[in-house]
């Protein structure tokens, strides 16, 4: 119940190209769903956040999909640029419940020239 | 401006050493976190200060000692530690411990070598 499934593990796309990642939970007490970055030797940066009532957030390039209904959501990278090749990870929180963060088991994306 | 500050960055200790790792913010956040994050892995969760008082534990071996002297500092004591505690310890902080929306921020981390 306190999953959430990320997948895929890896990713490889193309310079300009649409990076997509998906993620799945059980858990309907999850009302706020963030997306971190991870570059190589640094910490998990906040990318974007949604909460459960909204279906799409954009903020530049990024874009969080959520489907409520399905338990699913996504993050669309529009026009991947190297600079993008990190470590995605998706998370959900009950934010009723310590602030918990349950982390999907990250993506590795590389975008190639 | 988002910032935990973490130090030191990098730590290198024998399995008989005590040494601290620090996290420094100054945002006026109320709750604050030690992640442990192992390679390729993601971060879990060990403790969740609030309020400066520890409300979360989760089931961390006592030679990890975490202490939160006020409200901008965090310290993760440790002693007689293994090998396999080698690992990338992350603080985190956000404005309150619960609450919809409430962003976590995480600092840059400190890297542990246990030897």
């Amino acid at each position: 119940q306190q999953q959430v499934k990320q997948s895929p593990q890896s990713l490889i796309v193309q310079k300009g190209g649409i990076s997509i990642i998906n993620c799945a939970y059980e858990n309907t007490a999850f009302d706020y769903f963030p997306w971190y970055q991870q570059f190589p030797g640094k910490g998990p940066a906040l990318l974007i956040a949604i909460r459960p009532d909204v279906s799409e957030k954009k903020e530049g390039r990024f874009t969080i999909s959520f489907n409520k209904s399905a338990k699913q959501f996504s993050l669309h990278i529009m026009d991947s640029q190297p600079g993008d090749s990190a470590t995605y990870f998706c998370a959900a929180l009950m934010t009723g419940g310590g602030n918990k963060l349950t982390f999907g088991t990250g993506t590795q994306l590389k975008v190639e020239l | 401006d988002t910032e935990v500050t973490q130090t030191p960055k990098h730590l290198v200790m024998g399995m008989t050493n005590k040494k601290s790792l620090k996290c420094e913010q100054h945002m006026g956040h109320r709750a604050m976190y030690w992640y442990k994050q192992k390679a390729k892995k993601p971060p879990e969760l060990m403790f969740v200060y609030s309020y400066e008082k520890l409300s979360i534990n989760e089931s961390v071996p006592s030679r990890f000692s975490p202490e939160c002297p006020n409200s901008s500092l965090l310290n993760l004591h440790l002693h007689a530690l293994q090998p396999e505690d080698s690992a990338l310890y992350l603080c985190a902080s956000s404005q309150e411990p619960t609450g919809i929306g409430n962003t976590i921020y995480f600092g840059e981390g400190s890297w542990l070598t246990v030897v």
